[in-house]
């Protein structure tokens, strides 16, 4: 079975740019949650989603949002791009609620 | 969710065990302790989980004191390929799902 898969891979954007990056989770798989990863330091949780509703949310501003669509895959949008926002970012799935997390490789994306 | 410690780094030789310490002095009764690594320019990779018993699966084993304050993951015969920074965290199954990974511990497999 695939894994989790995003895309892209790589990114390259500009200041005050808005991007969406995508997640198809492992099939079967309900939960969906975004992490940003800084050179250099561990992964930051962003948000979660199951079943379509978002269940939480990290300390990020609100020019980060995300949605799940119906056949569980999900977006991740961010607004008014910053340098500091030059990182890798993560989606995770899980089959259910409480269940391990399971990552993809992500996107990393790049600032100028 | 309960907040862990781990060394830095470690050294281990190839084809030894590999055993990988972490503290979570305050971790909660419903809580349980995860284990993931990253290699370089991947996303991190699950590797096991437990609440108060030992685990083990085929990467791995888990070992929890009674006292649920420290546990050890174990890599029984390390190999090049397990190179990688170790991340243990804390997590409740219930409510926000979310990971609180540290800086971990990078484990370097020696030749």
């Amino acid at each position: 079975d695939a894994g989790v898969t995003q895309s892209p891979t790589h990114l390259i954007k500009t200041r005050g740019q808005h991007v969406t990056l995508r997640c198809s989770p492992i099939s079967g798989h309900k939960s969906v949650s975004w992490y940003q990863q800084v050179l250099g330091q561990g992964p930051q949780f962003i948000f979660q989603y199951y079943e379509k509703e978002e269940r939480g949310r990290g300390n990020f501003p609100d020019r980060f949002s995300a949605r799940q669509f119906p056949n569980y895959s999900s977006e991740l949008n961010v607004n008014a791009l910053l340098l500091g926002d030059s990182a890798l970012y993560l989606c995770a799935s899980s089959l259910v609620y409480g269940q391990p997390q399971h990552f993809g490789d992500g996107t990393r994306l790049s600032i100028l | 969710d309960a907040k862990t410690t781990q060394p830095t780094s470690m050294d281990c030789a190839e084809g030894r065990a590999a055993n990988l310490p972490c503290n979570h002095s305050t971790i909660s009764g419903n809580e349980y302790v995860y284990w993931y690594r990253q290699i370089h320019s991947q996303g991190p990779q699950y590797i096991i989980h437990g609440l108060k018993n030992n685990e083990t699966n085929e990467m791995a084993s888990l070992i929890i004191t009674e006292d649920r304050k420290s546990s050890t993951l174990i890599l029984p015969h390390a190999t090049l390929r397990d190179t990688a920074v170790y991340y243990c965290i804390v997590r409740g199954n219930f409510g926000n799902e979310k990971l609180t990974f540290g800086t971990g511990t990078r484990l370097t497999i020696i030749p």
